[in-house]
């Protein structure tokens, strides 16, 4: 069965950085663009980024919100995917979903983000 | 950027009734559209993809349509385990999603 696992969520300060993971199991990783949403408490689904596969040359997209701050990235021999958070802000605060292919049919349960002094 | 305006934003309708869902693009996003459902404390599931195909294993009350600018999610008779928000998204040009439609039973 298809399985995405997120970790590594936590409470930061502003202006820290965090990096969270998701380990994918279960289809071939290698060949599926892989995505972060992210749901902030009580509000609606926001994409936040996309990385394409290898033939695709890793070609990564970011939402306005976090361009030049987030980076996507991904270890098809270890099938996981990574979003490097950097100055973080109050508004990153959110749970952090990691979802697999076109059109969106695997998700992870979430990883909680929390920034805040 | 496209911008995806769902309506209503809450829908309160009885067991058995049939429902329908609004997604509307601020451009043509060309069917390239799907719709999630989110219950309570869960993952978003995806129901329909490009439009109007069903997801395998999603039950046959819901279905999708819609072109150009204007897309629909129809459910054709309410059951209490559809109460949920559901979420329009498009992937035409960069990757948006709707702000939601809250579906309680009456």
């Amino acid at each position: 069965a298809v399985q995405l696992v997120e970790s590594g969520g936590g409470l930061v300060q502003p202006k820290e950085s965090l990096k969270i993971s998701c380990a994918a199991s279960g289809f071939t990783f290698s060949n599926a663009a892989m995505y972060w949403v992210r749901q902030a408490p009580g509000k609606g689904l926001e994409w936040v980024a996309r990385i394409r596969t290898k033939p695709n040359n890793y070609a990564t997209y970011y939402a306005d919100s976090v361009k030049g701050r987030f980076t996507i990235s991904r270890d098809d021999s270890k099938s996981m995917v990574y979003l490097q958070m950097d100055n973080l802000k109050t508004e990153d605060t959110a749970m952090y979903y990691c979802t697999a292919g076109q059109p969106l049919a695997y998700w992870g349960q979430g990883t909680l983000v929390t920034v805040s002094s | 950027d496209i911008q995806m305006t769902q309506s209503p934003s809450l829908l309160s309708a009885s067991v058995g009734d049939r429902v329908t869902l609004n997604c509307k693009a601020s451009q043509n996003i060309n069917k390239n559209l799907e719709w999630y459902q989110q219950k309570l404390g869960e993952a978003p599931k995806l129901l329909i993809y490009y439009t109007n195909n069903l997801q395998t294993g999603i039950s046959s009350r819901f279905s999708g349509s819609g072109s150009g600018t204007d897309y629909t999610l129809t459910i054709s008779s309410l059951q209490p385990e559809d109460v949920a928000t559901y979420y329009c998204y498009q992937y035409n040009s960069g990757f948006t999603f709707g702000s939601g439609t809250k579906l309680e039973i009456k």
